[in-house]
């Protein structure tokens, strides 16, 4: 069974501060992608990522694929409260058209 | 464009009974999803389909069934509900594997 796990699984933090949301696997994709998901709604996406090394920004969130397409990070500058939210990576492995989602890591910004 | 549609929003089932959940998409994708989603967690794939007619398991199929006879739609089909399917159900579609998913609201299903 593949996994894609997130960690931390919840994180609070002030307004104004940084930080760094990690997606991990032992399996190789062929594409990530980091969702956002409010509170009784679905996902929606913020970013694919398909070449290792890749590194993409939106604002002030930086997403990193990892070089062996196997990890994925997402870098929040200067959080605030409209951040919050639950952040999940989702991945594709070659040859399947199935997604992975990862455990997700609940993020709560404080005024 | 109403992108992806689900009904019914919130549903109560007893132990044993059946029920169909409903998704309609007007974007004319070919692939379609439906996951699971229990409290705070992630999305656990249940079903897919690449296309009308086509349909595969995903991670997680047993207690369910789908079917695809158009492009739009993918019900999915829950026979003898059991406490273990209360969750938050999605749809989702897209026009390639590697492509943006859109998902719907969401039916938030409870089994007592």
């Amino acid at each position: 069974t593949q996994l894609l796990e997130q960690s931390p699984q919840f994180l609070s933090i002030q307004e104004g501060e940084n930080l760094t949301v990690y997606c991990n696997s032992s399996s190789v994709f062929s594409s990530l992608q980091w969702y956002r998901q409010e509170p009784g709604e679905g996902p929606v996406l913020l970013v694919t990522v398909v070449t290792g090394g890749e590194v993409k920004k939106l604002k002030r969130l930086t997403f990193q694929f990892g070089d062996a397409r196997k990890d994925s990070s997402l870098h929040i500058t200067a959080a605030q409260p409209g951040d919050t939210g639950l952040y999940l990576c989702a991945g594709v492995t070659s040859g399947t058209y199935k997604y992975i989602f990862g455990t997700g890591t609940r993020l709560k910004v404080l005024a | 464009n109403a992108g992806v549609t689900q009904t019914p929003k919130f549903r109560i089932l007893k132990i044993g009974q059946s029920m169909t959940l409903q998704c309609t998409q007007d974007m004319n994708h070919n692939y379609m999803y439906w996951y699971r989603q229990d409290p705070g967690m992630g999305l656990k794939l249940i079903y897919y389909s690449v296309g009308a007619g086509i349909t595969d398991k995903g991670e997680v199929p047993n207690g369910y069934n789908v079917s695809r006879s158009t492009t739009e739609d993918f019900p999915l089909r829950l026979e003898l509900a059991a406490p273990s399917q209360t969750s938050v159900y999605f749809c989702a579609s897209g026009s390639s594997s590697y492509n943006e998913q859109f998902f719907g609201p969401g039916t938030r299903l409870t089994v007592l």
